[in-house]
């Protein structure tokens, strides 16, 4: 049981490409989400969907597109890539919220943008 | 103010201390808690869950405070394997989304 698996592990971006990063669960979830983690910021939630087809922004979603077009997939667009977006982004996933609302992450993607 | 803020640290510690940490969140609406463990150059994984009434988990108790807005996590007899970054997570309010509010961490490191 693969879990929540993240592509690519590491990118370096030049300023102004784009690029796609791809998440893909196996645990049948509804809910999954994308964040980014910066040295001394904690996680910070860019987008997230609560279902296949549906997408919203979280805290942090300037210069971020998403899209759910299957249920198991959820990707994270840049656009035109800055160096404020070197980042360390996870994905996660997780059931319909219950009480535990527990979310799995995956292993994440290291990106730096030159 | 943060939603959720941690000290954090780094906590240095002989094996075999006992350490605490402290997280307040301000959301009041919030209903679920948690402590995430982060290894470095790792992703989060779920440590336990906070219930109202303390829960512990062998060598792991976390305590919630609704009154106060107050978590904490107390590891005894630590372990080498124990070094990491803990997480403190609650839910973001009543909403029905699944959002999850972090802390930025606390990082122990336990030393021989």
């Amino acid at each position: 049981n693969a879990g929540v698996t993240q592509t690519p592990k590491f990118r370096v971006l030049k300023t102004g490409q784009s690029m796609t990063l791809l998440c893909a669960q196996d645990m049948n979830h509804e809910y999954m989400y994308w964040y980014r983690q910066d040295p001394g910021m904690g996680l910070r939630l860019i987008h997230y969907s609560v279902g296949e087809g549906t997408t919203a922004k979280g805290e942090v979603p300037d210069g971020y597109n998403v899209s759910r077009l299957k249920k198991q997939n959820f990707l994270l667009g840049l656009e035109s890539a800055a160096p404020s977006q070197t980042s360390v982004y996870f994905c996660a996933s997780s059931s319909l919220p219950g009480v535990a609302y527990e979310q799995y992450f995956g292993p994440g993607t290291r990106l730096t943008v030159t | 103010r943060k939603e959720v803020e941690q000290d954090p640290g780094p906590f240095n510690v002989p094996e075999g201390a006992t350490v605490a940490f402290n997280c307040t969140y301000s959301n009041s609406a919030s209903q679920s808690f948690f402590w995430y463990r982060q290894d470095c150059r790792k992703e989060p994984k779920l440590l336990m869950s906070v219930y109202s009434s303390g829960n512990e988990d062998g060598r792991f108790t976390a305590q919630l405070n609704r009154a106060s807005q107050y978590i904490s996590l107390l590891i005894r007899d630590s372990k080498l394997s124990d070094s990491a970054t803990y997480l403190c997570v609650v839910n973001a309010g009543s909403s029905n989304t699944g959002k999850l509010i972090f802390g930025q961490g606390t990082t122990l490191q336990v030393k021989p």
